[in-house]
Parts: structure tokens; sequence; C-alpha cells
């Protein structure tokens, strides 16, 4: 089994500024990097992936990835109350010519208002 | 509106009693998924689908079975429920695997007494 460690917070910000979150994955050979936004008592919802280096901008969040680190990140600019989530980092890895994902135990955002 | 339904929401039964949770999606999608979810655990992988007839083992498939009839539905079949399979259950699909990145149904509260 692949390992993805993510930091489980909470990570506390105020409203307005940039929240980072931070995910580190043991498979090199990964492809394929997804951020999950998960509400208390719901069900995670994609929000970003990203495929090569580089950074990926959607609005608010931008996701970088850096290969030659393992490393891929997410950040939320202009934090609202609204993101107080938590954020799963899921990477997808291959094996015996199936594609497998592991999920992070995911990182606890609180944006104080 | 394109969604991946579950049912139940919330069930309480008892050790040894089977049940069965239901999954469908009116996407289309080829790969469906069930996941468990625990604290400091995070969501790992029971079983999936690739496509119809084309089921596989996840990480933690022990004490549970699936089916895929059918390209909409995939159950969840727990013959002989035990305490150690409480839990937060999640289905997931995709077009044609975890590389396009998942749409989670609602959840699945199971408590075995």
């Amino acid at each position: 089994q692949k390992e993805v460690e993510q930091n489980s917070g909470p990570l506390s910000v105020p409203e307005g500024a940039i929240a980072s979150l931070n995910c580190t994955y043991s498979d090199r050979g990964s492809q394929s990097f997804f951020w999950y936004r998960q509400y208390s008592g719901k069900s995670p919802e994609l929000i970003m992936s990203i495929y090569s280096n580089g950074d990926k901008e959607d609005g608010r969040f931008t996701a970088q990835l850096n290969k030659a680190s393992q490393y891929v990140s997410l950040l939320i600019r202009d934090s609202q109350p609204s993101d107080s989530a938590t954020y799963l980092c899921a990477v997808i890895w291959n094996s015996g010519g199936y594609q497998k994902v592991t999920f992070g135990t995911g990182t606890k955002l609180q944006v104080i208002p | 509106e394109a969604q991946v339904t579950q049912n139940p929401r919330y069930l309480i039964t008892v050790t040894g009693k089977k049940l069965t949770v239901t999954c469908s999606q009116n996407m289309n999608h080829e790969y469906m998924s069930w996941y468990r979810q625990d604290p400091g655990l995070g969501l790992r992988q029971i079983y999936y689908s690739m496509n119809v007839e084309v089921t596989d083992k996840g990480d933690v498939p022990e004490g549970y079975k699936v089916s895929r009839k059918e390209k909409r539905n995939f159950p969840l079949i727990l013959e002989s429920p035990s305490p150690n399979q409480t839990s937060l259950y999640f289905c997931a699909s995709s077009w044609t695997g975890a590389n396009y990145g998942y749409t989670f149904g609602s959840g699945t509260r199971l408590t075995v007494v």
C-alpha cells in the first residue's frame, strides 16, 4: 500500500488569509492527484485535480505539484468561513496495470471570522 | 441531477444479521467503488468494479461482498456483520477509473451491535 501523508490539523487561519494545505506521497511513479473537500457529516467533494508539475488555478483554489519532491499542495486564497472543512488528498498509482487510489487522512481547516 | 444515491443513510443492526447497502448512479459511469471511513484511518477501499460483472478487492475486503449486474447499481453486502464493521460507508463512481476523480454518494452510517 502506498502512503499519503497529511497533517491532521486543525489548521486555523483568519478570514481573508491564504490557507496552505500540504500532502506528501510515497510512490514516485504516481501520475494523478486530487483534492477533495469534506464538510462534517457529509461526503467528499472533488474540488481540484492536477496531473503535471507546477500550478493549476481554479477560482480561489490553486493546486501545486512537485513530483521530484513528491509533494502536492492546495492553496485557498481569501479564505471564507464556508471553507472550514476537512481536505483530503488523493493519489493515483499503478499496480499491475490497474489504477489504484490512496487517500490521505485529511487536514481539518478552520477559518476564523 | 447527476448523482450517486446510497441507501439507507443510517442503519443499526445486530451481529450476524445480513444486510445490503444499495448504491446507484445516473451518470453512466463504468467505475464504481465502496469505501469505509474511520477516524484516524481515512478512506479505505473495500471493493471496486471496472464495469458490469467485473469486480475486484480493494484494501479491506474481508467480511464484504459486492455484485455488479447492471452498470448503474453496485450493492454492498455484509453477510454476517460484526461490530468491527461499524463505520461510515461511501459509494463512489467515476467514468473509467479513479484517475478521473470520484463522485461520492451521501454515505451510510452503519452501527453493528
